[in-house]
């Protein structure tokens, strides 16, 4: 199956814990993003990467760091969470730059306690 | 500020109608336009898009229409169905970082 896979489905943790997303795309793109879905359901990009190198760095808070090990697997760190940090985070997949169709993971959703 | 913004939270259309979906920008360097379809839990999948180099692109029921001068685009669903009920989100985009800033949604419910 070619998609756009994500773990975990859910994570609640409590305020100062650090958390890791994975995503992993098999639909052989060169071009992965991560997005911050809010509580008003808005999605705002945060990173995207290309071929393993950081293209787009949105205004994220320093705990977030995004990890790609090899353009198929774009990671999402966030060291000490806040409260705000609560959202769903979306990771997405194109097949290249210049090629803005995106498609989408399920979603991780972060509940910060 | 938000740069694309959706008018509408929300529409409700009987079955068979058509709806209109609306979507206006700030941002004049945007030279990709896009609607994305999202079902309850589920993620986000692209129904339609065009360049900005055209007005107007017709899918089946779904037709897109640009107007740059005014900063603004819509989608146009003809005969609608039950199963289009969903979330509805423009995006738009330039540049060639492939970086799409999305709308807030508008909520389709369409009765049977």
């Amino acid at each position: 199956e070619t998609a756009v896979f994500q773990t975990p489905n859910y994570h609640v943790t409590q305020v100062g814990n650090e958390v890791s997303f994975n995503c992993k795309q098999t639909l052989g793109h060169d071009t992965m993003y991560w997005y911050k879905q809010d509580s008003k359901k808005l999605l705002k990009i945060m990173f995207s990467y290309n071929n393993k190198q950081l293209i787009v760095n949105e205004t994220v808070p320093r705990r977030f760091s995004p990890q790609s090990s090899d353009k198929a697997h774009l990671n999402l760190r966030i060291k000490s969470v806040e409260p705000e940090d609560s959202a769903v985070y979306l990771c997405a997949s194109s097949a290249g730059l210049g090629v803005y169709e995106q498609y989408f993971g399920p979603g991780t959703r972060l509940t910060v306690l | 500020g938000q740069q694309v913004k959706q008018s509408s939270p929300s529409l409700t259309v009987q079955e068979g109608g058509i709806l209109i979906l609306n979507c206006d920008y700030e941002n004049d360097m945007f030279d990709y336009f896009a609607w994305y379809k999202k079902y309850p839990d589920n993620s986000p999948t692209l129904l339609i898009s065009v360049r900005s180099n055209v007005d107007k692109r017709e899918d089946g029921r779904f037709t897109v229409f640009l107007n740059k001068s005014g900063k603004h685009f819509s989608l146009h669903i003809t005969a609608s169905q039950p199963e289009d009920t969903a979330v509805y989100l423009c995006a738009a985009g330039h540049g060639g970082n492939n970086k799409l800033t999305f709308g807030q949604g508008t909520v389709l419910s369409v009765i049977p």
